[in-house]
């Protein structure tokens, strides 16, 4: 089963729009870890973010921020006034402490952000 | 400090042939990790290790194998290569839980390898 949910596989905006990533989860574990990655059209993964599960507070990094909501088991992401730079694909990922797999992350099947000017 | 390297970048294998895919880390990480990516799909576990001398299956090991014989190198060895594992490889790193933390440190990716199988 797909432990991670991104249900959005192309998102296209005009740039200085906000957007805004969902990512949803799924885990029995209590301790947790969730993370976001981006990979622009060059293929490297570039980490944005990660936050584990006993930290519910909302994050902001310039035109970044995240929201983490337990009750919905959801893990967004938001850019503000989006630039042609945003354009990528982000992932959502999660770790899951008792999973014996050595912390290894999860993968959610990515967003492609295109952003145009 | 180079991070994670990995050669080659980019390589094309005819079916049946095999090949090693070659991961090296300098930051003393003591977990390592073999991802694929297909189009679409996200990234999948293939292989990871804990340590040197410890390695385990991930989510789609069939049709690779690896070893970890120090820290710092973990190949992926492909034999008998197929169409199927045309895609795009990544090896990745972190640093293991210290003592009074509880795991999941952030993942340093390598560059990736692109293989195709014809």
């Amino acid at each position: 089963a797909q432990k991670v949910t991104q249900a959005q596989t192309e998102i296209s905006v005009v740039e200085k729009e906000d957007v805004t990533l969902d990512c949803v989860y799924e885990t029995r574990d209590t301790t947790y870890y969730l993370f976001w990655y981006k990979q622009p059209p060059s293929g490297e993964l570039v980490f944005l973010i990660r936050r584990n599960s006993f930290d519910e507070q909302n994050e902001i990094s310039g035109r970044y921020s995240w929201n983490f909501q337990k009750s919905t088991s959801s893990f967004n992401f938001t850019i503000t006034a989006s630039q042609v730079v945003d354009s990528a694909v982000y992932f959502c990922a999660l770790s899951e402490v008792g999973s014996n797999s050595g912390y290894a992350l999860n993968f959610g099947k990515g967003t492609s952000l295109l952003v145009t000017p | 400090n180079a991070g994670v390297t990995q050669t080659p970048k980019f390589r094309i294998l005819k079916i049946g042939q095999s090949m090693t895919l070659q991961c090296a880390q300098d930051m003393n990480h003591n977990y390592m990790y073999w991802y694929r990516q297909d189009p679409g799909m996200g990234l999948k576990l293939i292989y990871y290790s804990v340590g040197a001398g410890i390695t385990d299956k991930g989510e789609v090991p069939n049709g690779y194998n690896v070893s970890r014989s120090t820290t710092e190198d973990f190949p992926l060895r492909l034999e008998l290569a197929a169409p199927s594992q045309t895609s795009v490889y990544f090896c990745a790193s972190s640093y293991s839980p210290r003592y009074g933390e509880t795991g999941a440190n952030v993942l340093t990716f390598g560059a990736g390898s692109r293989l195709t199988v014809l």
